[in-house]
């Protein structure tokens, strides 16, 4: 398996731009997670979804991000408008359960200008 | 809500000495605790996980952590360190059945000495 593949690796866009950050799942893993890396607030977890519904959005920022599963092979987490503040590295993980287990992608880093 | 802090930012030391990074938690319950190890411009890895039972956990790649409810600390340690376990270090405490809801410490980074 490939793992988690997240794309793009790096995205760079100017304040006030749409910017989509996409995620492909572990074949079979029900469970996947959006995180958000910066120096200032660490890891923090923005959103899961569980079966391809939205479990639990309760650290998703500001009405700006959403994300969406369309289906179990594919996720998007999006930004609009992009602010300064938005640059770091997101990370998407997928498991079997949602037991913390789960594997995580190398991250798209993303720098907001 | 649940907390974590690992008091040490950085820690260094030489190739095969023993290695113990500290995590404190605050949660009133039963805590679900985590290790996670991330490598430069990677993900994170899950070393090892205590949710119950043995509060002695064996994780991959040699490391193991106690769970001490007396003092709220899950400690990650290593009783030879190899070059490669150079990383950061994340401990994670999650608050319900399936720990979805994690918080993480701060990290703590690893340097080893040849």
């Amino acid at each position: 398996d490939a793992g988690v593949i997240q794309s793009p690796r790096h995205e760079v866009t100017e304040m006030g731009q749409e910017v989509t950050l996409r995620c492909k799942p572990i074949s079979g893993h029900n469970s996947l997670f959006w995180y958000r890396q910066t120096m200032m607030r660490g890891l923090e977890l923005l959103i899961y979804f569980n079966n391809n519904v939205p479990i639990d959005d309760s650290g998703m920022p500001e009405d700006r991000f959403s994300a969406k599963m369309p289906n179990a092979s594919f996720s998007t987490l999006k930004i609009q408008p992009s602010e300064p503040r938005d640059s770091a590295v997101y990370f998407c993980a997928s498991s079997l359960v949602p037991d913390g287990s789960g594997t995580f992608g190398s991250g798209t880093r993303l720098t907001v200008v | 809500a649940q907390s974590v802090t690992q008091p040490d930012i950085h820690i260094t030391v030489s190739e095969g000495a023993s290695l113990e990074l500290r995590c404190n938690y605050s949660y009133g319950a039963t805590p679900y605790l985590f290790w996670y190890v991330q490598s430069p411009g990677q993900g994170l890895q899950l070393l090892l996980k205590y949710f119950s039972g043995d509060t002695l956990v064996q994780g991959i790649k040699g490391f193991e952590a106690e769970f001490k409810r007396s003092q709220s600390s899950f400690n990650l340690r290593k009783p030879s360190v190899h070059w490669s376990d150079a990383a950061e270090y994340f401990c994670a405490v999650g608050a319900d059945n399936y720990g979805q809801n994690f918080v993480f410490g701060p990290g703590t980074r690893l340097s080893v000495l040849p």
